[in-house]
């Protein structure tokens, strides 16, 4: 089926702690895979991206890394800090569009 | 460049209404999508333009909705009669064909209109 979605709807680390954000999708014809950043009243921004013939992608203080083999993507967030909190959602193509998932709240308190 | 750009930025308007929303993509992308977000169904993508033609609009929810987009840099998505249940978050999102990020072609999303229907 058509689906992506994420392991945890919640995740609260102490900051400077490392995160890891996680996400499962079902297509296996998906080709390009997306992580983005929505704070509170703001629209997703873009975070990294990774394509299908990749295994890691590593970005400033963000690292995604996706295992064809059981559908799963992460999102690895060095040293977080407490402006990281946001809602991080995983998305997939469909085509040109894509398909997101439902999201997974992040808190770094201090 | 100013980014994607949205008005109204909050709409309150009573059930029954006409409502208009607009967009202005990113100067020199050539795709446009429309997306809804709400507590219950995440982000969801109802429509997208490619070069000002709708491409697909299968997620258009009902006749109610329509989109438009009669130039390279406006789009509106109308919404008539406008429901309760249509309240919700709307996102307009641009993509050129190459993207910047070297990988893949990244939509860039607007501040998004928040829309009330009571």
């Amino acid at each position: 089926g058509e689906s992506v979605g994420l392991h945890l709807p919640t995740l609260s680390v102490q900051e400077g702690d490392n995160s890891i954000i996680n996400c499962a999708y079902s297509n296996s014809a998906s080709d390009y895979f997306i992580w983005y950043k929505q704070e509170s009243g703001k629209g997703p921004q873009f975070i990294i991206d990774i394509r299908s013939n990749m295994d890691k992608r590593q970005g400033q203080r963000v690292t995604v890394l996706l295992n064809k083999t059981v559908k799963h993507l992460s999102l690895q967030i060095a040293a977080t800090q407490p402006g990281d909190s946001a809602v991080y959602f995983c998305a997939r193509d469909k085509g040109t569009a894509l398909i997101f998932g439902k999201g997974t709240t992040l808190s770094v308190s201090s | 460049d100013a980014g994607v750009i949205q008005s109204p930025r909050h709409e309150v308007t009573e059930m029954g209404q006409e409502v208009t929303l607009r967009c202005k993509p990113i100067s020199g992308h050539d795709y446009l999508f429309w997306y809804r977000q709400t507590m219950m169904r995440g982000l969801e993508l109802l429509i997208y333009f490619n070069n000002n033609v709708p491409i697909d609009d299968s997620g258009m929810p009902e006749d109610r909705f329509s989109a438009k987009m009669p130039n390279a840099s406006f789009s509106t998505l109308k919404i008539q009669p406008s429901e309760p249940r249509d309240s919700a978050v709307y996102f307009c999102a641009s993509s050129s064909p190459v993207g910047t990020s070297g990988v893949g072609n990244e939509q860039f999303f607007g501040p998004g209109t928040r829309l009330t229907v009571l």
